[in-house]
């Protein structure tokens, strides 16, 4: 079955700085890929989504690449403010019966003001 | 709009009681997912659910977790005789109609503690 490695587990970074956090795929079927945010005890929310066949895709300070041949995927974060702080998942899907997502571990990031 | 709804918020049984966690998912969704999120985890596939009709029970972890969606719109996540091990966060998420993968909303979850 499909699994979902999400890099770094944590990440610090100065307020205006950028964070990147990295996610690999293993099953090459997967064509659909979004970014959710969690803040301590509310929902997971959608942030962004991509594709399999585009290559990337930017909202405002959020962008996110895919690289399908190296099966791997990206979340980057521009000008980074505070209220950035939380936990980032990853995930993907195939498009198969169930549609269902497989996420990462997650990355706790801190924007320090 | 309204997004999707979970009840109750919280819940804390003793081991070896039933539970039932409820999920009222976006009005117009088909889609209807539950989730089971350890602490420090991410989100973990249970069921999904295409209208009224269970596709995909494939991540229920033991025949003591039964979910169901009768008219397909509210759905139930049962749980019998629960173990401590079943303490979690239970996502409900909902998506519309669509030919390709649609995005998941979710709710805030079920917060369930085991004694």
């Amino acid at each position: 079955g499909e699994n979902v490695e999400q890099h770094p587990s944590t990440l610090s970074v100065q307020e205006g700085d950028s964070a990147v956090i990295k996610c690999t795929y293993s099953d090459s079927a997967s064509n659909y890929f979004p970014w959710y945010k969690q803040e301590l005890g509310k929902r997971p929310q959608l942030i962004i989504d991509i594709r399999s066949n585009v290559g990337e895709k930017k909202d405002q300070r959020i962008a996110v690449t895919l690289n399908k041949t190296a099966k791997h995927f990206s979340l980057h974060i521009t000008e980074t403010q505070p209220e950035d702080s939380a936990v980032y998942f990853c995930a993907a899907s195939l498009m198969d019966s169930s549609y269902k997502l497989i996420f990462g571990s997650g990355t706790r990031l801190l924007v320090r003001p | 709009g309204a997004g999707v709804s979970q009840s109750p918020r919280y819940k804390v049984a003793k081991r070896g009681q039933d539970v039932a966690l409820r999920c009222d998912p976006i009005s117009g969704h088909v889609s209807l997912f539950w989730y089971q999120q350890a602490l420090g985890q991410g989100p973990e596939f249970l069921t999904y659910f295409q209208n009224e009709a269970q596709l995909d029970k494939s991540g229920l972890p033991s025949d003591r977790f039964f979910a169901e969606r009768p008219e397909g719109s509210v759905s139930t996540l049962k749980i019998q005789r629960t173990q401590q091990e079943d303490s979690a966060v239970y996502l409900c998420a909902s998506s519309p109609p669509g030919q390709v993968n649609q995005p998941q909303h979710f709710g805030d979850g079920t917060r369930l503690s085991i004694l």
